[in-house]
């Protein structure tokens, strides 16, 4: 299986400002059809993950532009800007290149 | 506007089986994969598997292979998870999604217990 290693754990932030998100894969995500499927979503407390960022780069529908997705292979960042109450929450990364799909462990995003 | 409306929490006996469903409203269930989620209590989120409602196809995550049963009825739109003897260590919600797009359903609380 694919492990998905996200760091950190938690990520202190104040609102207003920057953070990072690294997720680091066990073996490259590129398909054989040239896409590489690594996804972002957050979970919100009490509620279902939302998708935020889809195929590394591709910001979902409805999602501002403070979030923005990188990287290529096996490395991937998450960026978050200007970060807003509305964004405290879970982040995961989600790979579905290879069987079985795999999430990271999760990022707690919360105010310092 | 689309609709994935999950059945109501369960509290199922150690070594019972019970059934999830996953009522799909505002698109044809046929149209595209459906996958189920799981997320113990204070944990992450773990892939199950994902079912091709055209046609049946299933594949499943090696954990899962001989707990979790994914079906679909295209008749009533409705995606199903059967998980069988049940141990204290399934207790946990469950999902069932549409990766890759905002359609997932609220989640099913599972809780095994006698």
């Amino acid at each position: 299986d694919v492990l998905m290693t996200q760091t950190p754990v938690s990520l202190p932030v104040s609102l207003g400002g920057q953070v990072s998100i690294s997720c680091r894969s066990s073996q490259s995500l590129v398909h054989s059809d040239g896409n590489t499927y690594l996804h972002w979503y957050l979970q919100k407390p009490g509620q279902s993950p939302q998708l935020l960022i889809y195929r590394v780069s591709n910001r979902f529908s409805g999602v501002p532009d403070r979030f923005s997705g990188s990287g290529s292979g096996t490395d991937f960042t998450l960026k978050i800007s200007r970060v807003e109450p509305e964004d405290l929450g879970v982040y995961y990364c989600l790979q579905s290149t290879h069987f079985p799909l795999t999430f990271g462990s999760g990022t707690k995003l919360e105010i310092k | 506007e689309v609709q994935l409306q999950q059945s109501g929490a369960e509290l199922g006996k150690p070594g019972t089986s019970v059934k999830l469903s996953c009522k799909v409203s505002g698109y044809n269930i046929r149209s595209t994969y459906m996958h189920w989620v799981n997320q113990r209590p204070g944990k992450g989120l773990e892939w199950i598997g994902r079912i091709d409602p055209a046609n049946g196809n299933t594949i499943y995550a090696e954990k899962f292979k001989s707990k979790a049963t994914l079906t679909a009825d295209t008749s009533s739109n409705t995606a199903y998870m059967q998980l069988s003897q049940l141990k204290s260590d399934d207790t946990a919600i469950y999902f069932c999604a549409v990766l890759t797009t905002k359609n997932w359903g609220q989640g099913t609380l599972v809780t095994v217990s006698s």
